[in-house]
């Protein structure tokens, strides 16, 4: 199993501002996700993020908007730039270690609210 | 392209109970994978249980067991002698060919009383 870690685990931020989040995991992963989750809702793909290549969004989802950057096999940052209220969500880091198909891994999230 | 359903938004079940929680999905893929998660008030994702697309068997772990029925495309989740505890949001999902993303329904609210 992998244990995710994500930081911060949650934020209050100002309308037009850019907060980028942290996800660490305790192992090496072949691939990892971005999920965003609404007030109320089910868990969306954000992204897939690549290892050294820009990562692959979802419709709906562009890249100047939550650019992402994976490092490394353990290591992934999601900006959500340009903040509105729309974007007040819980953030979900998500891994998946490459044959094992019957394991996915959650970060504890981070609850970003937008003023 | 994939979807998943669980057309139940809240159930109700008495605690030492059985309860079962639908989920049904639609894939063009042979292979694929079917979760479901918990998410208590806390937010945290928890894994409940997995099924593969090729399994033979049901699968089961402790409480939880996935009732597949591949020719309907239906993953239901019986959990067995409900506790307290388990009064939370349940997700089925569903992963695709290689695991490259996995999708969810739009959970169902599990309400354990006692």
């Amino acid at each position: 199993s992998a244990v995710i870690s994500q930081k911060p685990s949650r934020d209050i931020c100002q309308r037009g501002t850019s907060l980028t989040i942290q996800c660490q995991v305790d192992s090496q992963v072949t691939m990892m996700f971005w999920y965003r989750q609404q007030p109320g809702q089910s868990l969306t793909l954000i992204a897939t993020a690549n290892q050294g290549s820009e990562a692959t969004y979802e419709s709906g989802f562009v890249i100047d908007k939550f650019p992402i950057s994976r490092p490394n096999l353990t290591f992934s940052t999601l900006t959500v730039s340009n903040m509105s209220p729309e974007d007040s969500s819980i953030y979900l880091c998500s891994a998946r270690t490459s044959g094992n198909y019957n394991e996915q891994f959650f970060g504890p999230g981070t609850r970003l609210t937008v003023l | 392209a994939q979807k998943i359903t669980q057309t139940q938004p809240g159930m109700f079940v008495q605690e030492k109970e059985a309860v079962t929680l639908d989920c049904t999905y639609d894939t063009s893929d042979p292979s694929y994978g079917l979760f479901w998660y918990k998410q208590p008030s806390s937010g945290e994702m928890i894994f409940l249980i997995y099924q593969g697309s090729y399994d033979q068997q049901n699968a089961t772990e402790g409480r939880y067991s996935l009732n597949f029925q591949k020719a309907r495309k239906s993953a239901n989740l019986v959990i067995s002698a409900s506790q307290l505890g388990d009064s939370a949001m349940y997700f089925c999902a569903m992963s695709d060919t290689g695991g490259f993303k996995t999708i969810f329904g739009a959970g169902t609210r599990l309400f354990v009383k006692a």
